[in-house]
């Protein structure tokens, strides 16, 4: 089944430990990105990826790190996580032709005490 | 520069009667615009797309939108709403012919609720 799996989907920690959010697609796509979803905001888009160790900035990258060293697999990295990091997040993929859609994960819901 | 705006936070209708969600968008390119739902913690779901090929857009679950150039639109519509199409719903556009930066652009999202 085409899917895009995050993991975990539910994590409280508290400020200052780092943390590994992992996300993971078998659909062969070359597009990965993360998003944050606030209440009355949306989504607004962390980090994105264009194919593997190409990465760069989305609107709101402060406070997080990405990687993308294979195709499949694009983890979020919070070094040093604060409460404004509470949030629901989510990954996503998609093929780099226009007009492709995206496919989320299920989302993480992160608390950071 | 792209943006997206989704004309109401919440829209309530009775089962039975027409959903009507508003977006409005403003893009520099020729877009590629689409339609998520999100239902009570789970993740997006594609509903539909739009992508030049034909204005009016046919989605899952008896949805359906309507590009319309002139003004900058791409509601969403169905005619009978049934319970389970209560969720929140995003319109989300993202640049076509453009190169560098990729990028989905959401709208607030509109929650929609259903009563009996």
């Amino acid at each position: 089944e085409a899917q895009v799996t995050q993991n975990p989907r539910y994590l409280i920690t508290v400020t200052g430990k780092k943390l590994t959010v992992t996300c993971s697609q078998n659909m062969n796509h070359e597009y990965m990105s993360w998003y944050r979803q606030d209440p009355g905001l949306g989504l607004r888009q962390i980090y994105y990826s264009m194919n593997v160790e190409v990465t760069d900035k989305g609107d709101v990258p402060e406070g997080y790190k990405v990687s993308r060293k294979e195709k499949r697999n694009f983890p979020l990295i919070l070094e040093s996580p604060s409460p404004n990091q509470t949030s629901l997040y989510f990954c996503a993929s998609s093929h780099r032709e226009e007009n492709t859609e995206a496919f989320f994960g299920q989302g993480t819901r992160l608390t950071v005490v | 520069a792209q943006s997206v705006t989704q004309l109401d936070s919440h829209v309530s209708v009775s089962e039975g009667t027409p959903v009507l969600l508003r977006c409005n968008y403003s893009s520099s390119y020729s877009p590629s615009l689409f339609w998520y739902v999100q239902h009570p913690n789970k993740g997006l779901q594609l509903l539909l797309k739009y992508t030049s090929a034909a204005t009016l857009v046919k989605g899952i679950n008896g949805f359906e939108a309507e590009f319309k150039k002139s003004e900058t639109s791409f509601h969403l519509t169905k005619p009978s709403a049934h319970m389970s199409d209560a969720a929140e719903y995003f319109c989300v556009v993202t640049p076509r012919g453009a190169s560098g930066t990729y990028k989905y652009i959401f709208g607030t999202g509109t929650r929609l609720k259903v009563l009996a």
